[in-house]
């Protein structure tokens, strides 16, 4: 069983339009958290939820908003996509604000054209 | 801001000889990691260290962790092409509220 699963996996589309990646954990885990991968594989958090409550935030675009409506379920949705917002995103979950490390799904790698 | 640093960035090795990345990071954190990530995929975790002094091995991977100096270093033991992949040193922080802040990672090419 995958225990941090993202889909899709592959996500190919137009500037201008809104999508939307999903990550389920069947961890048990209450907080999860979006990272960024850049084309040089920069790793830069985006946002984190614990039990449902947003707790981190960094500096994104407002085009980014994150949801989650369960502490198994974290999703990301973009609106207006931006040729900058290429990259791979990648979900990870964790216990108790990292207690039990850190675990990460496979990755969404967007490419706006 | 938690700044973590990795050197190099690029190390290409040699099979059989060995190598030792250097992560430094900038203030004081809870705990550090090791990830390993091959080509288009996630991020495998290696190794956590939580106090000064802490050693891990796994393999011919051994990691260890000086708080004092903020620095922690991973040793390659006779390098083989299976270990070709990216490595990423990370930390966080109650300070910080736990994000976990990556370096740049080091890329390695093991060659025969």
């Amino acid at each position: 069983d995958t225990a941090v699963s993202q889909t899709p996996k592959y996500l190919v589309t137009q500037m201008g339009n809104d999508k939307s990646i999903k990550c389920e954990q069947n961890l048990g885990h209450d907080t999860m958290y979006w990272y960024k991968q850049d084309s040089k594989k920069f790793l830069k958090i985006m946002f984190s939820y614990n039990n449902k409550e947003l707790i981190i935030n960094e500096t994104v675009p407002n085009r980014f908003s994150p949801k989650s409506p369960d502490k198994a379920h974290l999703n990301l949705h973009i609106n207006s996509l931006e040729l900058g917002d290429s990259a791979v995103y990648f979900c990870a979950s964790t216990l108790s604000r990292g207690i039990a490390g850190y675990t990460f799904g496979s990755g969404t790698r967007l490419t706006v054209v | 801001e938690l700044k973590v640093e990795q050197n190099p960035l690029f190390l290409s090795m040699q099979e059989g000889k060995n190598y030792t990345i250097y992560c430094n990071y900038s203030t004081t954190s809870d705990r550090l990691y090791w990830y390993r990530q091959d080509p288009g995929k996630s991020l495998e975790s290696l190794f956590v260290l939580l106090s000064n002094g802490a050693v891990k091995q796994e393999g011919r991977l051994m990691a260890s962790l000086d708080t004092k100096a903020r620095l922690s270093t991973l040793h390659i033991t006779a390098a083989v092409h299976d270990l070709s992949a990216t490595y990423f040193c990370a930390v966080d922080s109650r300070l910080n509220d736990y994000k976990l802040s990556f370096g740049a990672g080091t890329t390695v090419t093991v060659r025969a």
